[in-house]
């Protein structure tokens, strides 16, 4: 079974620029998850679907983070403008209702 | 008070070595308990859940306390391969998961 697929890898954007991340999960889970993980620091969720709805985002720092998942399958978070702070490695993750969640191997952001 | 607190760590020991990480979580309401490790420059991954009765994966052993809001797991007979961060997680409504900062483990040979 194919895991969670996220792209690019690795980002090296200046502050004030714009970034997109993009993630596919696990086929068939219903509910998928942003993560920012700041060096030094567990998860932070971000955001949670639920299909292409939102069930939880109270930690997405609404000024310049967006999230969608129009089909409820992929999804892409989008920083714009981005700030030093926002470097981190940001986590997708999926789950089938209410089970086990898998991450895919993230996003590496640098902010300079 | 953090949500999920852990053990500031690092944690360095030999092989064969038992080594214990506690975790203490806020919110009395919270649902299910999780231990999660997460490699270096790699995504977390879980290892074990935790329930009140207490549960064991081989040398693996986590613990739960309602009342006190504490979290434990212990490993016995430490291998190489047990080199990683352990994080503490919390499920309470809406599924949300909350982590802890992470406990750093080497294991020395």
């Amino acid at each position: 079974e194919a895991g969670v697929a996220q792209s690019p890898r690795y980002k090296i954007i200046e502050k004030r620029q714009s970034v997109a991340f993009w993630c596919n999960p696990i086929s068939g889970h219903a509910t998928l998850y942003w993560y920012q993980q700041i060096l030094g620091q567990g998860p932070k969720l971000l955001i949670q679907f639920q299909n292409n709805g939102v069930v939880d985002d109270s930690q997405l720092p609404k000024d310049r983070f967006s999230a969608e998942r129009l089909k409820g399958v992929d999804s892409t978070l989008k920083i714009q403008p981005a700030k030093l702070e926002d470097s981190a490695v940001y986590l997708c993750a999926s789950s089938q209702f209410t089970n086990e969640q898998y991450f895919g191997p993230g996003t590496r952001l640098t902010v300079t | 008070r953090k949500e999920v607190e852990q053990d500031p760590g690092p944690f360095n020991v030999p092989e064969g070595a038992t080594v214990a990480f506690n975790c203490t979580y806020s919110n009395s309401a919270s649902q299910s308990f999780f231990w999660y490790r997460q490699d270096c420059r790699k995504e977390p991954k879980l290892l074990m859940s935790v329930y009140s009765s207490g549960n064991e994966d081989g040398r693996f052993t986590a613990q739960l306390n309602r009342a006190s809001q504490y979290i434990s797991l212990l490993i016995r007979d430490s291998k190489l391969s047990d080199s990683a961060t352990y994080l503490c997680v919390v499920r309470g409504s809406n599924y949300k998961l909350t982590f802890g900062k992470g406990t750093l483990l080497t294991v020395n040979p």
